[in-house]
């Protein structure tokens, strides 16, 4: 089975900007969460969606958006990009029947200039 | 709330030393699931294990054992005859039933050849 692919995988962009992040689950898989990574925060939670629905946001501000599509795909976007979202943006995707263990893609790299 | 405490944010050891990783939780629920990821420097989280709040029995794989203590709240992580691939981020994370994964900072583990 193939695992979680995320596109593109390094991405430079200038404040100001808008960006979208792609994220394609493990085949079978229908919940999909997006963590961001850096270096001061850790890894910190943004939103999960299952079944096309946001289940879950964590504490991030409205700029932050995501969506998931009817084959489980999803994009982040993030708009009016700022200096500190540069980060290491990460993507799960879980199974259902009792499995909560989440897996990761290798993440995307955004670096806002 | 759920919180994950990694004390230790960075080790040093030589190769075959062992070496424990500790973990802490905080956690209202009496349902609820614990994990270990690992990242090499490749970036991509890896999945290691998974306890479920109600399995206080310890695992063992291979080289990897892990010691759940509901009693002190710990996840511990042993890596016994550590090798120079174990050089990684090590992970400890919490999860209750809302899906959502809380990770903890994070604990930089260097095996010194």
């Amino acid at each position: 089975k193939a695992g979680v692919t995320q596109t593109p995988r390094y991405l430079i962009k200038t404040r100001g900007q808008q960006v979208t992040l792609s994220c394609s689950p493990i085949s079978g898989h229908r919940s999909v969460s997006w963590y961001q990574q850096t270096p001061g925060q850790g890894l910190q939670f943004l939103f999960e969606y299952f079944s096309e629905t946001q289940r879950n946001k964590g504490n991030f501000p409205g700029r932050f958006s995501g969506r998931q599509f009817s084959n489980s795909r999803s994009e982040m976007n993030v708009s009016t990009l700022e200096l500190g979202d540069s980060a290491l943006y990460l993507c799960a995707s879980r199974g259902t029947s009792g499995y909560y263990e989440q897996y990761f893609g290798p993440g995307t790299r955004l670096t806002v200039t | 709330a759920q919180k994950v405490t990694q004390a230790q944010t960075e080790i040093s050891v030589v190769e075959k030393e062992d070496v424990t990783l500790d973990c802490v939780y905080e956690t209202r629920d009496t349902t609820y699931y614990l994990f270990w990821y690992k990242q090499p420097p490749s970036g991509e989280l890896v999945f290691l294990i998974r306890r479920n709040s109600f399995d206080e029995q310890n695992e063992i794989s291979g080289r990897y054992s892990w010691n759940f203590q509901k009693s002190t709240s710990s996840f511990n992580f042993t890596i016994t005859a550590s090798q120079v691939v174990d050089s990684a981020v090590y992970f400890c994370a919490l999860s209750e039933a809302s899906d959502k994964i809380i990770f903890g900072k994070g604990t930089r583990l260097h095996i010194l050849p």
